[in-house]
């Protein structure tokens, strides 16, 4: 079975600095992966996938993140955080279907 | 355009009774998907429609809850006899196709609250 992992349940950096929240997944085939933000009192909001074309990914505001296989990991970065990155990210993986099996999240905190 | 919209908003109820929860997928989205939100975690699968059909309802807990989506577009979650332990956001998504790699599109949830 698919399983993602996402260690870290708080994540508190300065603003200014790098942004790492870390993704290890569990596939027995190549899979589709995925990082999503929540803002409070809204809808999930895609950052970006992984379909296996590129293994470094380029998403929304600033964010980034790099697929590699021989860690099983999917790593979500941003070289300088602000205080609106304040939020709680999820990563995802898709494989051999349609639903998504989401990680327990890691909510993100910005200091000033 | 309208994203994916939930209806109600917040749901508060007593135990053992039943409610219904909205969803309107975006226009045009064949694939529609519920999930559900515990506090604390990440979303949980429920369901899975591929037009009308449910293609996937492994993620259902049990046979007090039920869903449908009979012309294809709005869908209805069903839970009868309401439990404390069914307390949670329940979120809504759509996609274009439903293929793996598509990108889900989340309506805002509608927060359960079972006294």
């Amino acid at each position: 079975a698919q399983s993602v992992t996402q260690l870290g349940s708080h994540v508190s950096v300065s603003e200014g600095a790098l942004v790492l929240l870390r993704c290890n997944y569990s596939s027995s085939v190549p899979p589709y992966l995925f990082w999503y933000v929540q803002y409070p009192n809204q809808g999930l909001q895609l950052l970006l996938k992984y379909t296996s074309a590129a293994t470094l990914v380029k998403g929304i505001n600033g964010f980034e993140a790099e697929f590699k296989k021989s860690e099983t990991s999917f790593h979500l970065t941003k070289p300088s955080a602000h205080m609106s990155d304040a939020a709680e990210y999820f990563c995802a993986v898709s494989v051999g279907g349609n639903k998504l099996v989401f990680g327990a999240g890691t909510i993100l905190r910005v200091k000033s | 355009g309208a994203g994916v919209s939930q209806t109600p908003s917040n749901k508060v109820t007593e135990k053992g009774k039943y409610v219904e929860l909205r969803c309107d997928p975006i226009s045009g989205h064949t694939a529609l998907y519920w999930y559900r939100q515990s506090l604390g975690q990440g979303p949980e699968f429920l369901i899975y429609f591929q037009g009308t059909g449910a293609a996937d309802d492994s993620g259902l807990p049990n046979d007090r809850f039920f869903a449908v989506r009979p012309e294809g577009s709005v869908s209805t979650l069903k839970i009868q006899r309401t439990e404390r332990g069914d307390s949670a956001v329940y979120l809504c998504a759509s996609s274009l196709t439903g293929t793996a790699y598509n990108e889900q599109f989340f309506g805002p949830g509608t927060r359960l609250t079972v006294l």
